[in-house]
C-alpha cells in the first residue's frame, strides 16, 4: 500500500501569514492527490484537486503544487476562515489514503 | 443542488450489525462511483469503501474486508454500507462522498455528506 506523510501535524500562525502543508507518497502517484479542508463538525471540503487545480468556488489564496510523490498546499495570506484542519488525499490506487492531517491554529 | 444524506447509524454491541444509506440527487447518481469514508473521534479521516457507478466493482479497507459491504441502488440513488460483526474500533463517524475519479480522470465534482455517527459499545 501507499504511505501517505503530510508535515507538519500542526502549526501555529497568525492572519496575513503564508502557511505550506507538504504531503509525501512512498509511491509515485503521478497527480492523483487532492486537498481538503475540515472544519470540527463539518465535512471535509476539497479545496485542490488533480495536485493543483482550484476548486471552484474556493479563493484563490489557496494553490497546490508538486507530482509524483511530493505535494504542498500553499495558503497564500491566512484569513480567519481558514483556520482548520488539512488533509491529503491519494486517488491513484486502492486502498485510498488520506494524510494524518495538519492542524491549522492562531498564533 | 447536490445533496447527499446518510441514515442508519446508531449505538449498537459489539458483534453486531448496521445498515448505513446515503441517499443521493441533484446529479446523476449512476455515473460516479462513491466512497464510505469515517473518522473516528479525535481522529484523522479513513477511506472505508468505495464502489463504481454500475455496481460491478468494489474495493475495501483490510480492517473491514469481510465484515463490511458496500452497495448500490441507482434505481433509489442510494448506496449503502452494510456493517457486520461490528467491532470498537469501528466508531466513527461515517460519512458518504463522490468519488475523486471520474472515468479515469479525476472529477471536479465533490460533494459529501454530512455523516452519520456509529458507536459500538457494549
Amino acid at each position: 500500500d501507499i504511505q501517505m506523510t503530510q508535515s507538519p501535524s500542526s502549526l501555529s500562525a497568525s492572519v496575513g501569514d503564508r502557511v505550506t502543508i507538504t504531503c509525501r507518497a512512498s509511491q509515485g502517484i503521478r497527480n492523483d492527490l487532492g486537498w481538503y479542508q475540515q472544519k470540527p463538525g463539518k465535512a471535509p471540503k476539497r479545496l485542490i484537486y488533480a495536485a493543483s487545480t482550484l476548486q471552484s468556488g474556493v479563493p484563490s489564496r489557496f494553490s497546490g503544487s508538486g507530482s509524483g510523490t511530493e505535494f504542498i498546499l500553499t495558503i497564500s495570506s491566512l484569513q480567519p476562515e481558514d483556520f482548520a484542519t488539512y488533509y491529503c488525499l491519494q486517488h491513484n490506487n486502492y486502498p485510498l489514503i488520506f494524510g494524518p492531517g495538519t492542524k491549522v491554529d492562531i498564533k | 443542488e447536490v445533496q447527499l444524506s446518510e441514515s442508519g447509524g446508531g449505538l449498537v454491541q459489539p458483534g453486531g450489525s448496521l445498515r448505513l444509506s446515503c441517499a443521493a440527487s441533484g446529479f446523476t447518481f449512476n455515473d460516479y462511483a462513491m466512497n464510505w469514508v469515517r473518522q473516528a473521534p479525535g481522529k484523522g479521516l479513513e477511506w472505508v469503501s468505495s464502489i463504481w457507478g454500475n455496481g460491478a466493482t468494489t474495493y475495501y479497507l483490510d480492517s473491514v474486508k469481510g465484515r463490511f459491504t458496500i452497495s448500490r441502488d441507482n434505481s433509489k440513488n442510494t448506496l449503502y454500507l452494510q456493517m457486520n460483526s461490528l467491532r470498537a474500533e469501528d466508531t466513527a463517524v461515517y460519512h458518504c462522498a463522490i468519488h475523486p475519479k471520474y472515468y479515469g480522470a479525476t472529477t471536479p465534482f465533490d460533494h459529501w455528506g454530512q455523516g452519520t455517527l456509529v458507536t459500538v459499545s457494549s
